[in-house]
């Protein structure tokens, strides 16, 4: 499909260990985002990545949380020493600016459950 | 610092009423996106909104955009079960940058 992909789908991990997700934006899309959802809870914003520019990485929570994103094109999000707090869903969205507005189309997301 | 507040957080209604979501922002902006969310799954966009003034409506829902008062409007009539989901409003702040409301959890009741 054309959509938004991300992977892992579901991540069991223990806690201290470091995890790795991944978003395939759609192609074309010069902006891709990170989001955190925790269960019931609104989206928290991570950090955004547009074209070549530096990121904004404004929203990470945490020295322990990083993300790259490699060929302007695939984002990998790292957290580093997981802890229990870290539990929640991850969401990658990419957009492409255009005349049409900058709407952002989501992936299925990671659910990651730290034990 | 940039506040997205979305009004009611929760709301339950009945089938047939019409209730309005409300969405307040406190930083200069022209562009502002509606989205849907059902449990256990990915947002979907709903409307576009790029202009003061702007209104967008498909079926039972109509989006309005008044940037002066930096207030969006979510309108529901004449509610349905399938309408129960969560709605997120997004606020473009600019650079292809933009943050979401805190969302509102709709529960549309028989």
């Amino acid at each position: 499909g054309a959509g938004v992909s991300q992977s892992p789908s579901n991540k069991v991990t223990e806690k201290g260990k470091d995890v790795e997700l991944r978003c395939d934006p759609i192609s074309g899309h010069t902006a891709l985002y990170w989001y955190r959802q925790s269960l019931g809870q609104g989206l928290e914003f991570l950090i955004y990545f547009q074209g070549n520019s530096a990121p904004d990485k404004s929203g990470l929570p945490s020295d322990r949380f990083s993300a790259e994103r490699t060929g302007g094109s695939v984002s990998t999000l790292t957290i580093q020493r997981t802890q229990q707090e870290d539990s929640a869903v991850y969401l990658c969205a990419s957009s492409l600016d255009s005349a049409g507005g900058r709407e952002q189309f989501f992936g299925p997301g990671t659910r990651l459950t730290v034990l | 610092e940039l506040k997205v507040e979305q009004n009611p957080l929760f709301l339950s209604m009945q089938e047939g009423k019409n209730y309005t979501i409300y969405c307040n922002y406190s930083t200069t902006s022209d562009r502002l996106y509606w989205y849907r969310q059902d449990p256990g799954k990915s947002l979907e966009s709903l409307f576009v909104l790029l202009s003061n003034g702007a209104v967008k409506q498909e079926g039972r829902l109509m989006a309005s955009l008044d940037t002066k008062a930096r207030l969006s409007t979510l309108h529901i009539t004449a509610a349905v079960h399938d309408l129960s989901a969560t709605y997120f409003c997004a606020v473009d702040i600019g650079n292809n940058d933009m943050r979401f409301g805190a969302g509102t959890r709709l529960t549309v009741k028989p």
